[in-house]
């Protein structure tokens, strides 16, 4: 298995743009997670969806951020205008629907805004 | 208000001697507890995990201990290898959270050869 797939490693933008990162989860997991690694906060969970469902999206720091998974393979977080502060690593995880089953994780997106 | 915390950011070791990394959290309510190593320019892998009816597990050089008592757990890693030099985050989740994972900030070890 290919594991969980993110695009793009990295991505430069200028203050305002919008910026798209994208997320193939592995095959056959029904949970997926977006979050968001930074010096002061450390790992946090910015949205989670079960069979395509957003279930909690309460990390979500602002309406600039959305989130969309239009089917099993593929989900899209978007931030509209970007800003300096949401410089990060995006960190895209899914998982099986068992309980306590163990994240998988992306090898993330470095995101600069400048 | 972090419900899981790891109090020491950084954390150097020589090589051949115990590791020990700390994590602390505050809800009650978690049941499940799992350690994840990150190498620079990698996603999170997971390490080892432990229930909360045990209160220790071990693979290979890794060992889990939890006090659910004092709400913490340690994450032992014997012997230490140079390899093992990564960012250790402390996750957390129970039957209130769903699938829902609540990570502590991290502890960069560094095994000195």
């Amino acid at each position: 298995d290919a594991g969980v797939i993110q695009s793009p490693r990295h991505e430069v933008t200028e203050m305002g743009q919008e910026v798209t990162l994208r997320c193939k989860p592995i095959s056959g997991h029904d949970y997926l997670f977006w979050y968001r690694q930074t010096m002061m906060r450390g790992l946090e969970l910015l949205i989670y969806f079960n069979n395509n469902v957003p279930i909690d999206d309460s990390g979500m720091p602002e309406d600039r951020f959305s989130a969309k998974m239009p089917n099993a393979s593929f989900s899209t977080l978007k931030i509209q205008p970007s800003e300096p502060r949401d410089s990060a690593v995006y960190f895209c995880a899914s998982s099986r629907q068992d309980p306590n089953e163990k994240l998988f994780f992306g090898s993330g997106t470095q995101l600069s805004v400048l | 208000d972090q419900q899981v915390k790891q109090n020491s950011p950084s954390l150097s070791v020589q090589e051949g001697r115990i590791s020990i990394l700390n994590c602390d959290y505050t809800n009650s309510m978690f049941d499940y507890f799992l350690w994840y190593k990150k190498y620079p320019a990698e996603g999170p892998t997971f390490l080892i995990s432990i229930s909360s009816i045990k209160d220790k597990n071990e693979d290979g050089r890794f060992t889990v201990f939890l006090n659910k008592s004092a709400k913490h757990l340690s994450l032992h890693i014997v012997p230490s290898q140079p390899g093992d030099s990564a960012v250790y985050f402390c996750a957390a989740s129970g039957r209130d959270y769903g699938q829902n994972f609540v990570f502590g900030p991290g502890t960069r070890l560094s095994v000195l050869p």
